[in-house]
């Protein structure tokens, strides 16, 4: 019973390089979503998808793209890396949109 | 968008005692819901509350929805080590740019033994 998977748990990044962060899910949920956890911020959407194919923005989608090419995965990519996206990435899905989210367990990406 | 007033941010309290903490916005939700995060992972449902004026228990755990449906409250009672963690309220509000569920900041619960 995996539920969420996230990989990596962990990236340090230097300014300027790109990486993707994936998310997994054995549940077969439609919606799919990307949050960024900062101190004191709580839980900021960044881009969020409603089932195979599509994506849309969320909160605080500036420096990110996603991407939803299959069901189970949802991709998450920064493009040019800034100190800013210094955060808690956390992917989470649930069925029909409804409250019952499943979080995946976090990366932690730090950029110099 | 649409923003919860979690409070207090942070709580030191001492093993054995109880905790209340609470979240209120400026608009009506239907749905109103508690999630914990535990240290190094992501959050899990604790309860949901449907109804104004509900009061639901989930062990030493329970929580109200206001009869506004503008707040609710979380208490935990006799806490113990393992209530550490950030405690966060959320709403059910379909679609916009804040997805189906708009959390508030959290609260952060430290325990000392």
């Amino acid at each position: 019973n995996a539920g969420v998977t996230q990989t990596p748990k962990f990236r340090v990044l230097k300014t300027g390089q790109s990486m993707t962060l994936l998310c997994a899910q054995d549940m077969n949920h439609e919606y799919m979503y990307w949050y960024r956890q900062d101190p004191g911020m709580g839980l900021r959407l960044i881009h969020y998808s409603v089932g195979e194919g599509t994506t849309a923005k969320g909160e605080v989608p500036d420096g990110y793209n996603v991407s939803r090419l299959k069901k189970q995965n949802f991709l998450l990519g920064l493009e040019s890396a800034a100190p800013s996206q210094t955060s808690v990435y956390f992917c989470a899905s649930s069925s029909r949109g409804d409250y019952g989210y499943t979080f995946g367990s976090g990366t932690r990406l730090t950029v110099v | 968008g649409q923003q919860l007033n979690q409070s207090p941010q942070s709580m030191f309290i001492q093993e054995g005692e109880d905790v209340s903490m609470n979240c209120t916005s400026s608009s009506i939700f239907n749905t109103w819901l508690w999630y914990k995060q535990d240290p190094g992972e992501g959050p899990v449902l604790l309860i949901a509350l449907y109804k104004a004026g509900e009061l639901t228990s989930n062990g030493r755990l329970t929580a109200q929805f206001g009869i506004t449906r503008k707040d609710s409250f979380l208490n935990i009672s006799a806490s113990i080590p393992s209530d550490v963690g950030i405690y966060f309220c959320a709403v059910l509000n379909y679609g916009g740019s804040q997805g189906n569920l708009i959390f508030g900041k959290g609260t952060k619960l430290s325990v000392k033994p």
